[in-house]
């Protein structure tokens, strides 16, 4: 059974303070990696796909990396507007579905 | 605009009284589900349809139906409402699986309280 867990929870940043979210994953064999922005009452809004291993995708703020057992989304110098839940998913080879971690709860105080 | 619509946004009903959420995407997408979101579960799927009169059980499908009878459109009917089907309903679509876009778009959401 795939399985995705996401750490930590909920996180706190000052503006420009840089970290890190983390998704770790188990599944058959990925066929891709999926990160999700959540702003609360909405759906989720696609920010990247990964593949394989060592791929890495950026945009604005937003870096996501890929390894064999997990994927970081690195977020440098954030800002207000960031603050969202991110969403972490897999689709497994020979499978059409997803599956989700529960998210990480960013806010990024000014 | 290449979007997925959901009506309604938000519905109040009662225990037993069928209802159906409707979803379409004008994005032409062979691909669309249904999911619903609790809170400390995250996002679990109900069904899934690969194309048109191809539907599959998702993760959590019983007390839900679907239909795709058109590319478009892919409703998700609850025949007999429960209050723990009380949830935030989304609907998404993509490419078919394999296509190396797999990415999927998700609508904004139908919020669902049974009482």
């Amino acid at each position: 059974e795939d399985q995705v867990t996401q750490s930590p929870e909920a996180l706190r940043l000052q503006e420009g303070e840089s970290s890190s979210l983390n998704c770790s994953y188990t599944v058959s064999g990925l066929r891709g990696l999926f990160w999700y922005r959540q702003d609360p009452g909405k759906g989720p809004e696609f920010l990247f796909t990964l593949y394989s291993a060592g791929e890495e995708k950026e945009k604005e703020r937003l870096k996501a990396t890929l390894t064999k057992k997990e994927s970081f989304l690195h977020i440098t110098a954030p800002k207000p507007e960031d603050s969202a839940t991110y969403l972490c998913a897999v689709q497994a080879f020979g499978y059409s579905t997803l599956t989700f971690g529960k998210g990480t709860m960013l806010l990024v105080s000014p | 605009e290449a979007q997925v619509t959901q009506n309604p946004r938000y519905l109040i009903t009662v225990t037993g009284k069928k209802l159906t959420v409707t979803c379409s995407q004008n994005m032409n997408h062979e691909y669309m589900s249904w999911y619903r979101q609790d809170p400390g579960l995250g996002l679990r799927q109900i069904y899934y349809s690969m194309n048109v009169e191809v539907t599959d059980k998702g993760d959590v499908p019983e007390g839900y139906k679907v239909s795709r009878k058109e590319k478009r459109n892919f409703p998700l009917i609850l025949e007999s409402p429960s209050p723990n089907q009380t949830s935030l309903y989304f609907c998404a679509s993509s490419l078919v699986p394999g296509s190396g876009q797999e990415t999927q778009y998700f609508g904004p959401g139908t919020r669902l309280l049974v009482l």
